[in-house]
């Protein structure tokens, strides 16, 4: 069964810093590795979308990496902004669960002015 | 990407009453799911909904307790049935156009159960 971890599980940097976030999962028999977005009462925004052949995806400041043989992925956020502000979910689509998706819990993250 | 809109955004019930969410697609896709968001939590996937065929759980869940229709490839349905204080999440619907594309997901059903 995949497992995904998110650490750490809140984060709080000064404005113009740079985010680290990390994302492991147990299974490397997956489609694709999906970064979300989640303000407080929301739904879920999608960021970036990595599939399992691919090692990275940029958006604009946002940088996604994945490592499938370690399970691990990495999304970088540069120059953190206010508006960064929120909850960041790592999501696994498993090839034996037909691109179900196995979410991380999240990592919440506070950008001070 | 997938404009998903859900009905209602919102909802407060009473102990023991069902509630019926529903979830519309701007475009046909391959596959739709129901996921629950509980207080603080991640989110947890309920059951794919399958055009025409009954939907396919995952463990923990039922059909007598979340009965989902799909009667076509942009609607669905999920109800909440016999509700008590612990079936106070958020519910969210989610669609992928094709196999291994992006998901999309609605902007949620907030639900209270008094």
């Amino acid at each position: 069964k995949q497992e995904v971890t998110q650490i750490p599980a809140a984060l709080s940097v000064p404005e113009g810093e740079n985010l680290v976030l990390n994302c492991s999962f147990t299974d490397s028999a997956i489609y694709n590795l999906q970064w979300f977005r989640q303000d407080p009462g929301k739904g879920l925004t999608s960021l970036l979308l990595i599939q399992s052949s691919q090692r990275e995806q940029t958006s604009g400041r946002l940088n996604a990496s994945l490592d499938k043989s370690s399970g691990r992925s990495t999304l970088y956020i540069a120059a953190s902004q206010p508006g960064d502000s929120a909850t960041y979910l790592c999501a696994v689509g498993g090839k034996a669960a037909g691109n179900k998706l196995t979410f991380g819990g999240g990592t919440r993250v506070l950008v001070k002015p | 990407s997938a404009v998903i809109s859900q009905k209602p955004s919102r909802d407060i019930c009473q102990r023991g009453t069902s509630l019926t969410i529903q979830c519309q697609v701007d475009s046909q896709v391959t596959m739709m799911f129901w996921y629950r968001q509980q207080p603080g939590q991640s989110l947890t996937l309920i059951a794919t909904a399958n055009q025409g065929s009954e939907a396919t759980y995952e463990s923990g869940f039922v059909i007598d307790k979340f009965p989902i229709s799909r009667p076509n490839l942009t609607f669905s349905t999920l109800t909440v049935s016999n509700m008590s204080p612990e079936d106070s999440s958020i519910y969210l619907c989610s669609v992928v156009a094709e196999l291994r594309d992006t998901q999309y997901f609605g902007p949620g059903t907030r639900l209270t159960v008094l």
